[in-house]
Formats: structure tokens, C-alpha cells, sequence
């Protein structure tokens, strides 16, 4: 079946540092993949995705790159502020089926 | 705003008790998905409906139900209520069925159950 598995957090960093959580996949068929993000209290809004190989998906600074020979989809920006505060989640969503198989969640707090 | 709308925001109800959450998607959208966030189980798909039938199922219990109707919005019925249902379910939509479409969530209906 398909599973995500997300570096664990949570991550505690400085403004103006630098971000970067891991993510790695398995799945059965040709998956896309998802970054999405929640602010405390507010539902998932999607932060960025690639549907194929060597797919670089940016958003608000944002950047993850499908690299397939890893199976990993990592997700890094150069320099986080206070309002990147908030849990990011990496996803799935098979060619077979089109549900979000989601990872775990990373909690990241960007300290002024 | 995604444009998912969910109602009720907050439900408090008692153990063995049936509760109905209600889902909106966006305009056009024709799929709708539940999912289940817990602390233990992180965010778990249930179901998915696609222009009024169910097309894909997770580890939905047998005590859960969904609907969807012909004016697209979706309900989602959990019965015999246990404390181990209370969680954060969330309502998803996308235009079509295909793996790359966007799905779009709603703000959540956070379960309490007593």
C-alpha cells in the first residue's frame, strides 16, 4: 500500500533560517505528491506539488523537488519568518486511487 | 477560504450517540472526500463520493456512513459514538477524479465525545 513518512518534529528555528523537512514515499502506481500546511485552528490549504519525476513545485518560498530515484520529496525554504509557524504535512495521491495518503506532520515554530 | 464550508464547527455529544456532519464543496466540484484527524492516528482518509456515488472507501468503521446527494453537498453519520471517535473530520473537494487535482479542505468539524 502506500505510505508517507515525515521527519519527525518538532522544529524550533530562528527567522531568517533555514527549513528543511525530509519526506519519503511508497507507492504502487505513478503518485503525485503534496505539500500542504495548517495554521492553528484553520484546515489543510495546499502549499505546493509535482505530479512527475523531477517536478520542482515552489510556493511563497517554498520549494520540493520529485525526486523518484529516492522516492523522497523534501520540502526546503531559504528563509523561514514567525508566520511560517504551523504543521506541515506531505501527501500522496495515487494514479490507482486519488485519496491522500498523508504523513504524520511535522510542527515547525519560527522564533523572532 | 477554500471554499469548503462545514457545519458544525464544534460537537459535544455522549458516548453510544449518533451525530451527522454536514459538507459543502467548492461550486463545480464534483468529489467529495472525509477524512479523520486524531493525535494517535494523524490524518486518516474514510471515504470518498464522486457526482453521488461512493467511489473509494479507508478505514471507514462499520458504525460510520457518508451520503452524497444530488445538489453535490455530502453528509457523514458516525453512530454508537465511542470516546475513541472524537477527532478533527475534515471535508475535501476537487473537480474530478484524477490524482493530480487539488483537493480543497473545509475548516473542520472537531467531535468531543463525553
Amino acid at each position: 500500500g502506500n505510505s508517507v513518512t515525515q521527519m519527525e518534529g518538532p522544529v524550533t528555528l530562528s527567522e531568517e533560517a533555514f527549513l528543511t523537512i525530509n519526506c519519503t514515499y511508497t507507492a504502487t502506481g505513478y503518485p503525485s505528491l503534496f505539500w500542504y500546511v495548517q495554521y492553528p485552528g484553520e484546515g489543510l490549504q495546499l502549499l505546493l506539488k509535482a505530479t512527475k519525476a523531477d517536478d520542482k513545485g515552489s510556493n511563497k518560498g517554498f520549494e520540493a523537488t520529485y525526486r523518484k530515484e529516492t522516492t523522497s520529496f523534501h520540502l526546503e525554504k531559504g528563509s523561514v519568518q514567525v508566520s511560517d509557524s504551523a504543521v506541515y504535512f506531505c501527501a500522496l495521491s495515487d494514479s490507482n486511487d486519488y485519496k491522500l495518503s498523508f504523513g504524520a506532520g511535522t510542527t515547525v515554530t519560527v522564533r523572532a | 477560504d477554500s471554499g469548503v464550508t462545514q457545519t458544525p464547527k464544534h460537537l459535544i455529544t455522549a458516548t453510544g450517540q449518533r451525530v451527522t456532519l454536514r459538507c459543502s464543496p467548492r461550486s463545480g466540484d464534483l468529489s467529495v472526500y472525509w477524512y479523520q484527524q486524531s493525535l494517535d492516528q494523524g490524518l486518516q482518509f474514510l471515504i470518498q463520493y464522486y457526482n453521488g456515488e461512493e467511489r473509494a472507501k479507508g478505514n471507514i468503521l462499520e458504525r460510520f456512513s457518508a451520503q452524497q446527494f444530488p445538489d453535490l453537498h455530502s453528509e457523514l453519520n458516525l453512530s454508537s459514538l465511542e470516546l475513541g471517535d472524537s477527532a478533527l473530520y475534515f471535508c475535501a473537494s476537487s473537480v474530478g477524479l484524477a490524482n493530480n487535482n487539488e483537493q480543497f479542505f473545509g475548516p473542520g468539524t472537531r467531535l468531543t465525545v463525553l
